[in-house]
């Protein structure tokens, strides 16, 4: 079975500041990993993904996530915050082993942007 | 590219009635589509697995008799929400598995808000 655990449900930031959102997967076949990125009353936007190419990974807006297999992680971050940035995300998994037919979500991390 | 729409974005309905939402992938094909719930401030919970030109896949305590899906085509899943309660109430979101490529990422609809009065 897979998992995934994001640390923290809140995270505050100054306008300016480093962004750094958690993530640690359990999973039994190599991953694959996604983050997405949820606006108030909207869907999931794909911010970035990890397929078992390269380790680092960069996304839309700045964002960019590094797969670390001896820490089962997979952290998001973002040199500078922006205002913009303010929002749910959320880390994801699944496996060719499943056909990709399952994508399990972890509880989300609110991102919060003050100026 | 990967557009997926979801139609309406915001349905109030009255106890017992039943409600569709429908599901888009706008400028590919999805053979699979999925149908989430989240209730507020929470996860995405999986409802169902849908499967163009078959039954679905339900998960674990999801009526299939009232969460009725229909993937008629490569590019329309369909939920109906059948003898809504308000339980019921809460945000539907679908994804689409697109068929090009190796298909390992879902693309994700604006969700539709339900609330059953």
């Amino acid at each position: 079975a897979q998992s995934v655990t994001q640390l923290g449900s809140h995270v505050s930031v100054s306008e300016g500041a480093l962004v750094l959102l958690r993530c640690n997967y359990s999973s039994s076949v190599p991953p694959y990993l996604f983050w997405y990125v949820q606006y108030p009353n909207q869907g999931l936007q794909l911010l970035l993904k990890y397929t078992s190419a390269a380790t680092l990974v960069k996304g839309i807006n700045g964002f960019e996530a590094e797969f670390k297999k001896s820490e089962t992680s997979f952290h998001l971050t973002k040199p500078s915050a922006h205002m913009s940035d303010a929002a749910e995300y959320f880390c994801a998994v699944s496996s060719m082993n499943t056909g990709f037919q399952k994508l399990v979500f972890g509880t989300g991390t609110r991102l919060l942007v003050s100026p | 590219g990967a557009v997926v729409s979801q139609h309406p974005s915001r349905v109030i309905c009255k106890s017992g009635t039943s409600v569709k939402i429908e599901c888009r992938s706008l400028d590919f094909q999805a053979t699979t589509m999925f149908w989430y719930r989240q209730f507020p401030k929470q996860s995405l919970m999986l409802m169902a697995t849908s499967n163009e030109g078959s039954k679905a896949t339900y998960e674990q305590g999801v009526e299939k008799d009232k969460f009725l899906i229909n993937h008629a085509s490569l590019t329309l899943s369909t939920l109906t929400v059948t003898s809504a309660h308000p339980e019921d109430s809460s945000f539907y979101i679908c994804s689409a598995r697109e068929n090009r490529g190796t298909g390992d990422t879902q693309y994700f609809g604006p969700g539709t808000r339900l609330t059953v009065l």
